[in-house]
């Protein structure tokens, strides 16, 4: 089955551990993508990947950390130092020629208690 | 400054009624613009893009450089139109900025 696969679903964690969300993609996608969504604000970008072992800062990268090794894993750390990590995690990918048609993942629900 | 602005955070319909949900942005030059949805319990998907022109579920959406505006448009809402809806624009970094969303509700 193609797409991109997010895991855990759920996760709770107590404040000051660090916390790495997992993603990968079959599609042989160039680019990935972590966004936060909340309500109210939709969808901003934490960190995205071009190319393998090479990423970008988004719009609300503090406190968040990524690797991209893999073409097909990009994996998101979120650190202590992220005020407010409780929320909906989104991971997507797309291909290097059509940029603007991501492929989303279902999705993690970080809760910190 | 790169932006989107979708101004309704809700908007509530009855089946068969037209929608439109808005969508204006901010952008120098040329603009690439999608509408992408949300269905209760699946995953974010694109419905459109306005370089394909096309209509996808009976979805239209024009570009409207005058207006800065990329609004979306049904004639004849049905239920299962029912979903969060989110207006994206590539900027010149290939980033995609979404607006903030519309929740779409199509009462029977």
């Amino acid at each position: 089955d193609g797409g991109i696969t997010q895991s855990p679903k759920y996760l709770f964690r107590k404040e000051g551990q660090n916390v790495t969300l997992s993603c990968e993609q079959n599609l042989n996608h160039d680019a990935m993508y972590w966004y936060r969504q909340d309500p109210g604000q939709g969808l901003r970008l934490i960190y995205y990947s071009q190319i393998v072992n090479d990423f970008q800062k988004g719009d609300i990268a503090e406190g968040y950390s990524v690797s991209r090794e893999k073409k097909e894993s990009f994996p998101l750390t979120v650190t202590s130092a992220q005020k407010n990590p409780t929320a909906f995690y989104l991971c997507a990918s797309s291909s290097a020629r059509y940029t603007g048609e991501l492929f989303f993942g279902e999705g993690s629900r970080l809760t910190v208690l | 400054a790169q932006r989107v602005t979708q101004p309704e955070k809700l908007l509530s319909v009855f089946k068969g009624a037209p929608v439109e949900l808005k969508c204006n942005y901010s952008y120098s030059g040329s603009p690439e613009l999608f509408w992408y949805v949300q269905y209760s319990r699946q995953r974010l998907q694109l419905l459109l893009r306005h370089i394909s022109r096309e209509s996808i579920k009976g979805f239209t959406a024009d570009l409207n450089k005058g207006e800065t505006s990329f609004h979306l448009k049904k004639p004849f809402a049905q239920e299962e139109d029912s979903a969060m809806y989110y207006c994206a624009l590539l900027s010149n970094t290939d980033k995609l900025i979404f607006g903030t969303g519309t929740r779409l509700q199509v009462f029977p």
